[in-house]
């Protein structure tokens, strides 16, 4: 079956503009996570969300950035004012539940490059 | 907290030897510990996951890892390298911490196999 997608592949903006980004979840998958991989370092969690309960946001870097997720499927991560920091390849997996023992299962990613 | 560390950025190995990929994890509760690899321009996919059960893991694609509580360790292994076990190589811990599986990610372990 389909797995995990998101788009665009690649985005390139100039610093200061907005970006939003895209996550299509496996169908039926509950849980939804967004992490962030920059150059040389492991990936980092950003936010969390399980069905209709509120999302866990304690990764989130600063509050230029956001996510939403409709139901149990597509969720958009939006950054505001980008800053070259921001420039990363930005994940997403999802999950079937929350357990610990549920394997998350991830998409190809977004290479985001903030000029 | 839960924290992995992944020893050696880079490891090369002949064709056919040993692969062994090192991993150390603190964690303040019993963790659940996972490896995860990434081939290029690809997503990350689950190689295998410890969840309290045997100690030593069996995964994909003749990979195996062993949890070691008294040198918290889950060094991943395999056999007999092949060519196309080239790739990076991440650890992760699960955070267990309330909701959901957020998962902690070491630096990551580039894998290179020559002839």
């Amino acid at each position: 079956g389909a797995g995990v997608s998101q788009s665009p592949s690649n985005k390139v903006t100039e610093k200061g503009k907005d970006v939003e980004l895209r996550c299509d979840p496996i169908s039926g998958h509950t849980a939804l996570y967004w992490y962030r991989q920059r150059l040389g370092q492991g990936l980092e969690f950003l936010i969390y969300f399980q069905g209709n309960s509120a999302p866990d946001k304690s990764g989130l870097p600063s509050d230029r950035f956001s996510a939403e997720r409709t139901g149990e499927s597509v969720s958009t991560l939006t950054i505001q004012r980008t800053q070259q920091e921001d420039s990363a390849v930005y994940l997403c997996a999802s999950s079937l539940g929350s357990s610990y023992t549920d394997t998350q299962y991830f998409g190809p990613g977004t290479r985001l490059t903030v000029l | 907290a839960q924290s992995v560390t992944q020893l050696g950025s880079h490891v090369s190995v002949s064709e056919g030897a040993l692969v062994l990929l090192r991993c150390n994890y603190s964690s303040s509760v019993p963790p659940y510990l996972f490896w995860y690899v990434q081939y290029p321009n690809q997503g990350l996919q689950l190689l295998l996951k410890y969840t309290s059960a045997a100690t030593l893991v069996k995964g994909i694609n003749g990979f195996e890892a062993e949890f070691k509580k008294s040198e918290t360790s889950f060094h991943l292994t395999k056999p007999s390298a092949h060519m196309s076990d080239a790739a990076e190589y991440f650890c992760a811990v699960s955070g267990r911490t309330g909701g959901g599986n957020k998962l902690t990610f070491g630096t990551g372990t580039q894998l290179k196999v020559e002839l």
